[in-house]
């Protein structure tokens, strides 16, 4: 079956520093490719995606890449505000019948201090 | 703006007391889904309507149910709350296809007492 593996946290940055949180994942087919982000206390907001191989997502100076042949998306942020402070979710959702599910990786936290 | 609301923000209830979560969404999503969130975990998905279709997952208690009676609104439903049952619930809505991402809710923090 499909699966998210991402690498484990808690992640602590100092502002402006360079961030990567690492995605990979198994799937059947071509899928989409998410990140999620959650502050403390909220539900999950999209914070880009991918729908083919070689796309790049981008949004609020995040940026990862749909890399099909290491099946990857890392997600990256060339210097982290401490607001960016929260839990990064990678996620996919598949093609094909049954597999339209939303499938999560475990989340990283992420603390950035001032 | 489109969105997907969930009420109340935090429930407090008594051990055994039903208590019903509410969600709804002005998206015209034709499935919304229910999940479960422990502290520092991912959401684990309860059940999804797909219109009026409901999907169960394999291993959800059958002390969770819900109902949809039409496309805006979906309610999920805690016949007997046990203390393990205190977590955040997500309600999140979705086309059925595949490059679509999920539009989740702001959660409800469901506390057992």
């Amino acid at each position: 079956g499909n699966s998210v593996t991402q690498m484990e946290g808690p992640v602590t940055l100092s502002e402006e520093a360079f961030l990567t949180i690492n995605c990979t994942y198994t799937a059947t087919g071509y899928p989409s490719l998410f990140w999620y982000v959650q502050y403390p206390g909220e539900g999950l907001q999209l914070l880009l995606k991918a729908t083919k191989a070689d796309d790049k997502g981008s949004n609020k100076g995040f940026e990862a890449t749909y890399r099909k042949e290491t099946t990857s998306f890392h997600l990256e942020k060339g210097s982290v505000q401490v607001s960016d402070s929260a839990v990064y979710f990678c996620a996919l959702r598949g093609t094909q019948g049954g597999s339209e599910k939303l499938v999560f990786g475990k989340g990283t936290k992420l603390t950035v201090n001032p | 703006d489109a969105m997907v609301i969930q009420n109340p923000r935090y429930q407090v209830t008594q051990f055994g007391k039903p208590v019903t979560l509410s969600c709804s969404q002005t998206l015209n999503h034709n499935v919304m889904y229910w999940y479960q969130q422990k502290s520092s975990q991912a959401p684990k998905l309860l059940f999804h309507y797909y219109d009026k279709d409901f999907n169960n997952e394999a291993d959800t208690p059958d002390n969770f149910q819900s109902r949809r009676p039409n496309t805006s609104f979906c309610f999920l439903d805690i016949r007997s709350p046990g203390l393990g049952d205190a977590a955040m619930y997500l309600c999140a809505t979705s086309f059925r296809t595949s490059g679509v991402g999920y539009t989740f809710g702001s959660g409800t923090r469901l506390t057992v007492v």
